[in-house]
C-alpha cells in the first residue's frame, strides 16, 4: 500500500532564508513519482515540483528544491529565499501503481518578516 | 483555455438528500480523481478513474459514488449514506505517465 507522511503540522521560517519540509513516503511499487504542491489560504493547489522515481538527480525549480533520498524513502522540499508570499499549506504527494495519487497530511508554513 | 472545471463552487445540502458535484476537463486528460478535504487537514482519496467506464475506490469512498461515462466528464455524488460530508471537495486531472495533476477550483459542500 501507499502512504505518504508529512510529520512537521507547521513551521515559521524568516524571510529570505531557507527552509526544508519534510516528507518520507511507502509504496512497494518500482516506477512512482514524487509531487509538493502549494494551497494558499483561497484553497487552489499549486504544483510545485515533480521527481521521478528513476530520475538520478534532485528535481529544481526556481527556488524549490527537491532532495530526494531513494534509500531512506523521503522526498524533502526545500525553499530558498523564503518570501512572504510563501505562507501556505505544502503537501507532498505520490503517484504509483493504476496512476493512484494520495497526499500527505500537509504542513502549514508561516514565513516571517 | 485547457483546464479543469468544478461546479457549483458552494453548495447546501439538507439531511438526507443526494448531492451531485460536477468536473469536467478539457486537457484530453486520461486519470481523474476526487478528494475530500476537512479544515486544516490533508488530501482524502475518494475515488479515482483511469479510463473511461472504469473507477478504483480509494481510501473513503463510504457514502459516494461516481461514474465515467465520458473522457472529460468525472461526477461525484454524495449519497445521504455519508453522514459527515460538510467538507470541501477537489477534483483533479493528470495525462499518461507520471505527470503533475491539475486541480479544479474546488466545492464546498454544506449540510444544513
Amino acid at each position: 500500500a501507499q502512504k505518504i507522511t508529512q510529520t512537521q503540522p507547521g513551521m515559521f521560517v524568516q524571510e529570505k532564508e531557507a527552509v526544508t519540509l519534510d516528507c518520507t513516503y511507502d509504496t512497494s511499487d518500482q516506477s512512482y513519482g514524487l509531487f509538493w504542491y502549494k494551497q494558499p489560504s483561497s484553497g487552489e493547489m499549486i504544483f510545485l515540483i515533480y521527481q521521478g522515481s528513476y530520475d538520478e538527480q534532485n528535481a529544481t525549480e526556481g527556488r524549490y528544491s527537491l532532495n530526494f533520498q531513494k534509500a531512506r524513502k523521503s522526498a524533502n522540499l526545500v525553499i530558498s529565499a523564503s518570501q512572504l508570499g510563501d505562507s501556505a499549506m505544502y503537501f507532498c504527494a505520490m503517484i504509483g501503481g493504476y496512476n493512484k495519487l494520495i497526499f500527505g497530511a500537509g504542513t502549514r508554513l508561516a514565513v516571517h518578516p | 483555455d485547457g483546464g479543469i472545471t468544478q461546479s457549483p463552487k458552494y453548495l447546501f445540502r439538507k439531511e438526507g438528500q443526494n448531492v451531485t458535484l460536477s468536473c469536467e476537463q478539457n486537457l484530453n486528460h486520461d486519470a481523474m480523481y476526487w478528494y475530500r478535504q476537512d479544515p486544516g487537514q490533508g488530501l482524502r482519496l475518494i475515488y479515482y478513474s483511469q479510463i473511461v467506464n472504469d473507477f478504483q475506490k480509494g481510501d473513503i469512498a463510504e457514502g459516494y459514488s461516481v461514474s465515467r461515462e465520458k473522457k472529460e466528464s468525472f461526477p461525484l455524488t454524495v449519497t445521504s449514506a455519508q453522514k459527515n460530508p460538510t467538507a470541501f471537495y477537489l477534483c483533479a486531472s493528470s495525462g499518461t505517465g507520471r505527470t503533475e495533476a491539475f486541480f479544479g477550483q474546488g466545492t464546498r459542500l454544506t449540510v444544513v
